[in-house]
């Protein structure tokens, strides 16, 4: 079965720094790769996905993230954060077989101090 | 523009009641997910629905029932069996493919009196 592990529960960082939030995955094969973020009160909005070719991925707002298939990880990085950056940030996974559902981490939320 | 929306951003369930959220989408997609999310626990699925008059359970369907009787609708019924229903409720939608990415609602967030 899948699942997606986000180690880091709260992450702060001043804002202009760079910024790199870790997902790592359990899956028999290589899975489909999301990153979503969830403003408070709002729905998530999809940053990026990766499905297949390059590994690493650009996605909106200035974020990407890199596919290592022998670390089972997905990391969503930005080189300078901004302040509306603040938010929380969730991994997810998609099977190719089966079932058309995502696997989501229990998310990262992020401050950016001024 | 297309979306999804969800209706009411707030709820009130008194015990002992049932209470039905609304989920519509214009987005001409064939699925639809109803998710519960819980500080800390991230996304649990619900229920989802890969065509119309046809769903499956999620990971936690006790205590909610669904219908889907037209492809832009997806209404979640949580009941008075749900114990713990105080959560955030998410619906999404997407084509019917686990590669085609999800587009989500805001929410609707549900307490109990």
């Amino acid at each position: 079965a899948q699942s997606v592990t986000q180690p880091d529960i709260h992450i702060t960082v001043s804002e202009g720094a760079s910024l790199e939030l870790r997902c790592n995955y359990s899956y028999g094969a290589t899975p489909y790769l999301f990153w979503y973020v969830q403003s408070p009160g709002q729905g998530l909005q999809l940053l990026l996905k990766y499905f297949s070719g390059d590994t690493l991925v650009q996605g909106i707002k200035g974020f990407e993230a890199e596919f290592k298939r022998s670390q089972s990880s997905f990391n969503l990085r930005k080189p300078s954060v901004h302040w509306s950056d603040a938010a929380e940030y969730f991994c997810a996974v998609g099977a190719r077989t089966g079932a058309n559902n995502l696997f989501f981490g229990t998310g990262t939320r992020l401050t950016v101090i001024p | 523009d297309g979306g999804i929306t969800q209706s009411p951003k707030y709820l009130f369930r008194k015990e002992g009641q049932n209470v039905t959220l609304s989920c519509e989408q214009n987005l001409n997609h064939d699925a639809m997910y109803w998710y519960r999310q819980d500080p800390g626990q991230g996304l649990r699925l619900i229920y989802y629905s890969q065509i119309v008059n046809d769903f499956q359970k999620g990971d936690i369907a006790e205590g909610y029932s669904v219908s889907r009787e037209k492809k832009e609708s997806f209404p979640l019924t949580v009941t008075s069996a749900q114990k713990n229903p105080t959560a955030f409720y998410l619906c999404a939608s997407n084509l019917g493919q686990s590669n085609q990415p999800q587009h989500f609602g805001d929410g609707t967030r549900l307490s109990i009196l």
